[in-house]
């Protein structure tokens, strides 16, 4: 069975700091994805990111970034320069490949960045 | 707006109600999913459609829960006698035949008392 981990529940930082959130995960197959979503107040999630199991170059996409390492099963991103917009619940999810279609979420970090 | 939407927003029922939520997937897209989300928690998947067939159910999905999508495009979930333990928001997803991203609805949020 797959598993996501996020340990941090919730996170506070001020304007314009780096933040960077952790996501451990649990699978037994060698294929598979990772994501993330950002869920505002509003209530929809929102698709942020996907790394694919066979590809562990981390990349970097405006303020976002994120750091796939297979040897610890974490899959962490980062917000660079934070902004009051970014508050929100962030969720890690994973996707294996093969027959199953679901995605297995974790319990997600609330972030507020206050001004 | 050509992203997924669901209806109702919120419900709000009493409880041993049958409820009834509809899901219109982004329109090219043939894979749709349902998944429940409870207060502080990621969502939990309920069941998938490709095209019109129920490929996949969780566990979670009673006997009480229905699932249709009669002809491959919107999707409704049923809820028959509902109890304050299916509180919760229940989101719709759809992805493209072979893509790996879901993109995700508002969500409906049930509330039974």
């Amino acid at each position: 069975a797959q598993k996501v981990t996020q340990a941090q529940t919730e996170i506070s930082v001020v304007e314009k700091e780096d933040v960077t959130l952790d996501c451990v995960y649990e699978t037994r197959d060698t294929t598979y994805y990772l994501f993330w979503y950002k869920q505002p107040p509003s209530g929809e999630l929102v698709f942020l990111i996907r790394r694919n199991s066979f590809d562990e170059q981390n990349e970097i996409s405006g303020r976002y970034s994120w750091n796939f390492q297979k040897s610890t099963s974490s899959f962490n991103f980062t917000i660079t320069a934070s902004q009051v917009v970014d508050s929100a619940v962030y969720f890690c999810a994973l996707k294996i490949s093969g027959s199953a279609r679901q995605l297995t979420f974790g319990s997600g970090t609330q972030l507020t960045v206050l001004p | 707006d050509t992203g997924v939407s669901q209806d109702p927003r919120h419900k709000i029922t009493k409880r041993g109600q049958n409820v009834t939520f509809r899901c219109d997937p982004i329109s090219e897209h043939n894979r749709l999913y349902w998944y429940r989300q409870t207060l502080g928690q990621g969502p939990e998947f309920l069941t998938y459609f490709q095209n019109e067939a129920q490929l996949e159910k969780s566990r979670l999905l009673s006997d009480r829960f229905s699932a249709e999508r009669p002809k491959g495009s919107f999707s409704t979930l049923e809820i028959q006698r509902t109890e304050q333990g299916d509180s919760a928001m229940y989101l719709c997803a759809s992805s493209l035949a072979g893509a790996v991203e879901q993109f995700f609805g508002p969500g409906t949020r049930l509330t039974v008392l």
